[in-house]
């Protein structure tokens, strides 16, 4: 079965501090992956994609690595500030139309 | 460039009335797909189309019926509204990055509908 998992489900932390949010995934065929951010009430909008030779892409201040051996992906946000809390959700493509989706991680940073 | 316009953004609807939410994008996408998003859920897919006449079954189309007449619109039909769906629905659009591959997915704003 399809599936992409998140972790954690929720973080806090502090303005400057920096993050992690992974993502696990059990998908065939993969296509690529894609992280997403959603600020609340707002559709989703995509950071980075990922595709089965990348390794490492950055977007800013957003990093997002892919280990296609393990079927993991993280998405590291450096020097957060207070307009990165949002929920971050992990995209993989399956063959040329379908996506299956994370359920997520909230991040709330604070000042 | 407007990119995917929903409407309406927010509606309330008593139960077993009906009701569409309408879709459009000026991308040329051939792809187009609707949404549903319930609190700590993931997103399901209601339904897609991979272009103008073709539509087909997501995960969860029971309730609903689409139609996809022209490329740009994507509208989703709700019959007999129930309380169960009450969520916030999302229409997208994408494209073929290559043969293979899958180009991003496009979001509209999202529409919140509550069944009383």
């Amino acid at each position: 079965k399809n599936q992409v998992e998140q972790s954690p489900q929720s973080l806090i932390i502090l303005e400057g501090k920096n993050c992690t949010l992974q993502c696990n995934y059990t998908v065939s065929p993969f296509s690529n992956l894609r992280w997403y951010k959603q600020d609340t009430g707002r559709g989703p909008v995509s950071l980075t994609i990922m595709t089965f030779s990348e390794n490492t892409k950055s977007n800013g201040r957003y990093t997002a690595t892919l280990d296609a051996d393990t079927k993991q992906s993280s998405l590291h946000i450096t020097a957060s500030q207070l307009s990165d809390s949002a929920s971050y959700i992990c995209v993989v493509s399956v063959g040329t139309y379908k996506y299956i989706f994370g359920t997520g991680t909230r991040l709330k940073v604070l000042a | 460039n407007a990119g995917v316009t929903q409407t309406p953004k927010f509606r309330i609807l008593k139960i077993g009335q009906s009701m569409t939410l309408q879709c459009t994008q000026d991308m040329n996408h051939n792809y187009m797909y609707w949404y549903r998003q319930d609190p700590g859920m993931g997103l399901k897919l209601i339904y897609y189309s991979v272009g103008a006449g073709i539509t087909d079954k997501g995960e969860v189309p029971n309730g609903y019926n689409v139609s996809r007449s022209t490329t740009e619109d994507f509208p989703l039909r709700l019959e007999l509204a129930a309380p169960s769906q009450t969520s916030v629905y999302f229409c997208a659009s994408s494209y073929l990055l290559s043969p293979a591959n899958t180009g991003e997915l496009f979001f509209g704003e999202g529409s919140r509908l509550t069944v009383l």
